[in-house]
């Protein structure tokens, strides 16, 4: 089993639907989790950090974390043609320290 | 102002030999990370300089070195390069090295190996 399990999809949903991505882990030493979007040919782009469990909100992004069933999820509102690319859920146990990533979900949204 | 920036932004090799690519951190980072990402695949911790010291390395071999400069700029070195190392090498860098922050990353080299 691998320490992080995302499903790579491809999701595609039409402009201004609820888009929900999710990634699930093992390690219960987890405290430090992150989304990252990285569109093609480009590195990763840090959109959401989130520290323990709860919820974090940035305008049309919102983080979830529930460590007690090791689920965290992001959901976008209104979703734009911009918002295809692929979305990376990271984590790690320490703050500063190496970072664990999903394999990705990649997002298509037709306008 | 700048980010990570990494150069070259592509390179082609031939199994055997060997590679350096660099990566020069965002104004005021001091930690750099180096990540391999497989096409497909979500990246892969390589190792994380701090004050010019390798602090944390992952499951790599050996083949895979590297140096941090006093002005937190770093290089990646893999030798006798495989098939297998054909993919992007990203460079993330943060502020301060146990920081509650997440990573920068650089837009990548990609590397093939033929």
């Amino acid at each position: 089993q691998k320490e992080v399990e995302q499903d790579p999809g491809p999701l595609s949903v039409p402009e201004g639907a609820i888009v929900s991505l999710n990634c699930t882990y093992s390690n219960s030493a987890f405290q430090y989790f992150m989304w990252y979007r990285q569109y093609s040919r480009k590195g990763p782009e840090l959109l959401m950090y989130t520290y323990s469990s709860g919820n974090k909100e940035d305008g049309r992004f919102t983080a979830q974390v529930d460590k007690s069933s090791k689920y965290i999820s992001l959901f976008i509102r209104d979703s734009q043609p911009s918002d295809s690319a692929t979305y990376l859920c990271a984590m790690s146990d320490q703050a500063g320290t190496a970072l664990i990533f999903g394999k990705g979900t990649t997002l298509s949204v037709s306008s | 102002d700048a980010g990570v920036t990494q150069s070259p932004t592509h390179l082609i090799k031939t199994r055997g030999q060997q590679v350096t690519l660099r990566c020069s951190p965002k104004s005021g980072h001091d930690t750099v990370s180096w990540y391999q990402q497989a096409l497909g695949q979500g990246p892969q911790f390589i190792f994380q300089y701090y004050e010019e010291e390798e602090r944390q390395r992952g499951n790599f071999p050996d083949r895979f070195s590297g140096h941090q400069y006093p002005n937190y700029s770093s290089e990646l070195n893999v030798n006798a390069l495989l098939l297998g190392d054909s993919a992007l090498y990203l460079c993330a860098s943060s502020p301060g090295q146990g920081g509650n922050y997440g990573y920068t990353f650089g837009s990548g080299t990609r590397l093939t190996v033929v």
